[in-house]
């Protein structure tokens, strides 16, 4: 059973410009977060997704968006990219209502 | 949401028990204390979950004195390979729908020596 998996792996961006990270969830889970983690800091919640909508949302601006499709896989989008947008972005996915949440390896997003 | 804090680092010689403390003051009554484990370029992992009183898995054990005001979590005979940062949290939010909002700190970066 595949776990968690995100693509791209890594990626460099231009600011100003815009990316879109996947993300499928592990077999059997219908909620998927993302997460940024910027270096030497713990991951910082930026939305959660649920029946293909956005249930709960951390302190991000509106550039950060995200789907979910009805296979439950997810998208986070971010427009207008800032050099501080560099980060690992970690998605996690979890049965609905269960707190344990499975992390996929991240993707490493640079903005040059 | 309650804060925590944890040691930013540790060091540990292979072989010996490590315990890792997170002070937490302000937790609710409906709280559960839940720790992760980070490797280099992966995402967290989850290792353990408890209320009150003592919970052992067959990774770590985690103790929670009465006033649960903190915790501890103690690995036995630590290896090089439990080498990585650990994140103790408290308080993650639910709306009811989906599943919880894990809110990390800084975590404890546990380093282990040969």
């Amino acid at each position: 059973d595949a776990g968690v998996t995100q693509s791209p792996t890594h990626l460099i961006k231009t600011r100003g410009q815009q990316v879109t990270l996947r993300c499928s969830p592990k077999s059997g889970h219908d909620t998927v977060s993302w997460y940024q983690q910027a270096l030497g800091q713990g991951p910082q919640f930026i939305f959660q997704y649920y029946e293909e909508e956005e249930r709960q949302r951390g302190n991000f601006p509106d550039r950060f968006s995200g789907h979910q499709f009805p296979n439950y896989s997810s998208e986070l989008n971010v427009n207008a990219l800032l050099l501080g947008d560099s980060a690992l972005y970690l998605c996690a996915s979890s049965p609905a209502g269960r707190y344990e949440q499975y992390f996929g390896p991240g993707t490493r997003l640079t903005v040059t | 949401l309650a804060k925590t804090t944890q040691p930013i680092s540790m060091d540990s010689y292979e072989g010996q028990e490590v315990n890792i403390t997170c002070s937490h003051n302000n937790i609710a009554t409906n709280d559960y204390i839940t720790w992760y484990q980070q490797f280099p370029s992966q995402g967290p992992r989850f290792i353990i979950q408890g209320y009150k009183t003592k919970v052992t898995n067959e990774v770590a054990s985690l103790f929670i004195p009465a006033d649960r005001k903190s915790s501890t979590l103690s690995l036995p005979r630590v290896s090089l390979s439990d080498t990585a940062v650990y994140y103790c949290l408290v308080g993650d939010s639910f709306s009811g729908a989906g599943s919880y909002q894990l809110t990390f700190g800084k975590g404890t970066k546990l380093s282990v020596i040969p």
